[in-house]
């Protein structure tokens, strides 16, 4: 069954520093995968999305992904971390032709002056 | 984001029966409920293509969806338990090739007494 891990609960990064948030998935075959925000009191939002085909894809805001089907990873980066960007991450996945979107736990991020 | 709209946005009930409404103005044709509960990632529970029931997770009878129109979500709750506490999502998707973009409302508070 498709799984996704996000190993860490909780990242503190000082504003302007580099931030990489970890998530792992599990599937057979080739998943599409996204990365959702969810801002306080907001719904989830569309950050990103990885289809096949180039493994780096650019998403809103600054923040970019990249895809290994080796490590089957799929980490979120951003060069330079803005006060805004204090939210939780959510790492998802999906089967082609399918409708379920399997969400991982959730990554808080919180930024430091 | 005013392109899906619930309400109502907070509620709090003893146990009543009360019904929560969504509706998408993007034109897609998948529409979704999502049940998040506190500290924890969205977790599906029904899943609506084309007005038609095609997935219907392992969630208490006390709920039960309605699908008027294929812009129209409706969740019928009655007899709410405590566990039922939670942030109720609306989401909607184009379906078909797109899936796992899920686009979100900005939920339903419900507060159980």
């Amino acid at each position: 069954a498709q799984s996704v891990t996000q190993p860490d609960a909780r990242v503190t990064v000082s504003e302007g520093a580099s931030l990489q948030l970890r998530c792992k998935y599990s599937y057979f075959g080739t998943p599409y995968l996204f990365w959702y925000v969810q801002y306080p009191r907001q719904g989830l939002q569309l950050l990103l999305k990885y289809y096949p085909g180039d493994p780096v894809v650019q998403g809103v805001n600054g923040f970019e992904a990249e895809f290994s089907k080796s490590n089957s990873s799929f980490h979120l980066r951003k060069a330079s971390v803005h006060w805004s960007d204090w939210a939780v991450y959510f790492c998802a996945v999906s089967m082609s032709g399918g409708y379920k979107v399997v969400f991982g736990s959730g990554t808080r991020l919180l930024v430091s002056p | 984001n005013t392109k899906i709209t619930q309400s109502p946005r907070y509620l709090i009930l003893g146990r009543a029966n009360k019904s929560l409404e969504c509706e998408q103005h993007l034109g897609h044709n998948a529409m979704y409920w999502y049940k998040q509960s506190a500290e924890k990632p969205p977790e599906l529970m029904f899943l609506y293509n084309l007005k038609q029931l095609i997935r219907n997770e392992t969630v208490p009878s006390r709920f039960i969806p309605e699908c008027p129109d294929s812009s129209k979500l409706l969740l019928h709750i009655s007899a709410v338990d405590p566990e039922d506490s939670a942030v109720y999502f609306c989401a909607s998707s184009p379906g078909g090739t797109n899936t796992g973009q899920l686009y979100f409302g900005e939920g339903s508070k419900l507060t159980v007494l």
